[in-house]
């Protein structure tokens, strides 16, 4: 159980573009999920907290303009990243967790984005 | 704001046992989780504790003293396939985890 499904795996796009990524629970309800960031060899950085129906809470210095993230329904959350440049390159994971502070919170597999 | 420390690398043997230590500082704690990650991989769901003691699952356990904040992840009989970034994460209320930049362990035969 608590599988968290995240696609693509995989993004290699040029400069401008703008880039979505999808983040599923799929055996669960997820309450709330979450957006990091990972560069390489450094530690998850937190991006942003969505609940379903409600305005994501973004950390400090993270661009909420430049990272959208949509929680439409309990199993599914986007982010969007716009108009993406090379310092965007990294690897963006979600997570989503069911219920309270006491439960753990299951990763989906991650996105390696390689801005060109 | 939080503060968690961790060691940066650890070496050890197959069938050896390693203890992987985090310190940490927060202003409202409500839980520590260890996580395992593999090279190129997302973090999997390995302990959590919120009281202090020990908690046992099969090879892994987990210590937590929340008056010296501080936690220890404990593996006993190390394989190869243990060899991978741990983890310690730590949540106040209402929040979402915090990450350690984490600790690589590498396990050689």
């Amino acid at each position: 159980g608590a599988v968290v499904s995240q696609h693509p795996s995989r993004v290699i796009c040029k400069s401008g573009t703008s880039v979505k990524i999808e983040c599923r629970s799929l055996d669960f309800q997820a309450t709330t999920m979450f957006w990091y960031r990972q560069f390489p060899k450094q530690s998850l950085m937190l991006m942003a907290t969505s609940n379903e129906g409600s305005k994501a809470t973004y950390e400090q210095g993270v661009e909420k303009d430049k990272f959208l993230i949509n929680h439409a329904s309990l199993t599914l959350s986007t982010l969007t990243v716009t108009s993406a440049h090379p310092e965007d390159s990294s690897f963006y994971i979600c997570s989503a967790r069911t219920g309270g502070d006491s439960q753990p919170q299951h990763f989906g597999d991650g996105t390696r984005l390689s801005i060109l | 704001g939080q503060n968690i420390d961790q060691p940066t690398e650890m070496t050890a043997t197959e069938g050896a046992i390693v203890q992987i230590n985090c310190t940490y500082q927060t202003s409202g704690f409500n839980g520590l989780f260890w996580y395992q990650q593999h090279a190129g991989e997302a973090p999997t769901f390995l302990s959590y504790n919120v009281l202090d003691g020990l908690e046992e699952k099969g090879r892994f356990s987990s210590f937590l003293s929340r008056s010296k904040g501080y936690s220890y992840l404990l593996l006993k009989e190390l394989q190869m396939k243990d060899s991978a970034s741990y983890l310690c994460a730590v949540i106040e209320a209402g929040t979402a985890l915090i990450f350690g930049k984490g600790t690589t362990l590498s396990v050689s035969s």
